[in-house]
């Protein structure tokens, strides 16, 4: 049983294009969202994160956006370049660390 | 500061063995936690230790464990390897277990089960 469904499994985006990458979540007990972006042979490294009191935040070219009624987010990669073709993981988990659920991924392949 | 390192990187073993894999976390961190990546599944929670005491376990058989040593180093041990239980396995240490404790992840172990 997949609690956290994450969209699409795989993206091809233009150099300077928007990537969109879309999760939704079934408990409501999540109440902490973070993004990890994976490279081949690396481990996850946390991009971003949000709670659900928030309805966006952004760093730098990376943007969260959070629908708590619809239990759905989703990353914004603006500009997207070459370097941020890696694979996607949106995540939830309750009060922090504990247990974190990752969705699937999403491997972004980012073209000149 | 040195990252989580995690060892072997690499291991082939062959079905109904058993192993064990060891993950040293980023100095001063407490909290390790382990994860099952694969293809089909994708990152699965496998448990998460903090000051040697497990805190959370995911859903996975007995034949999964795992420990927590007074230095925060952590091995976990597989039993009766199954052929599904081929995989890449990710540590990840922590400071603490809470939101603002980001969590760090190591290479992975990468482990074939013939």
């Amino acid at each position: 049983q997949q609690q956290v469904k994450q969209s699409p499994q795989s993206l091809i985006v233009q150099k300077g294009g928007i990537s969109i990458i879309n999760c939704a979540y079934e408990n409501t007990a999540f109440d902490y969202f973070p993004w990890y972006q994976q490279f081949p042979g690396k481990g996850p490294a946390l991009l971003i994160a949000i709670r659900p009191d928030v309805s966006e935040k952004k760093e730098g070219r990376f943007t969260i956006s959070f629908n708590k009624s619809a239990k759905q987010f989703s990353l914004h990669i603006m500009d997207s370049q070459p370097g941020d073709s890696a694979t996607y993981f949106c995540a939830a988990s309750i009060g922090g660390y504990q247990k974190v659920t990752f969705g699937i991924g999403t491997k972004l392949q980012v073209i000149p | 500061k040195a990252g989580v390192t995690q060892t072997p990187r690499y291991l082939i073993k062959t079905r109904g063995q058993q192993v064990t894999l060891s993950c040293s976390p980023i100095s001063g961190h407490r909290s390790v936690s382990w994860y099952q990546q694969t293809p089909g599944q994708g990152l699965q929670f496998l448990f998460e230790y903090f000051s040697e005491t497990q805190r959370n376990k995911g859903n996975f058989p007995g034949r999964f464990s795992g420990r927590q040593f007074s230095n925060s180093r952590s091995e976990m041990n597989v039993s009766t390897l199954e052929l599904g239980d081929s995989a890449l396995y990710l540590c990840a240490s922590s400071f603490g277990q809470g939101i603002s404790d980001t969590q760090y992840f190591g290479p992975g172990t990468r482990l074939t089960v013939l």
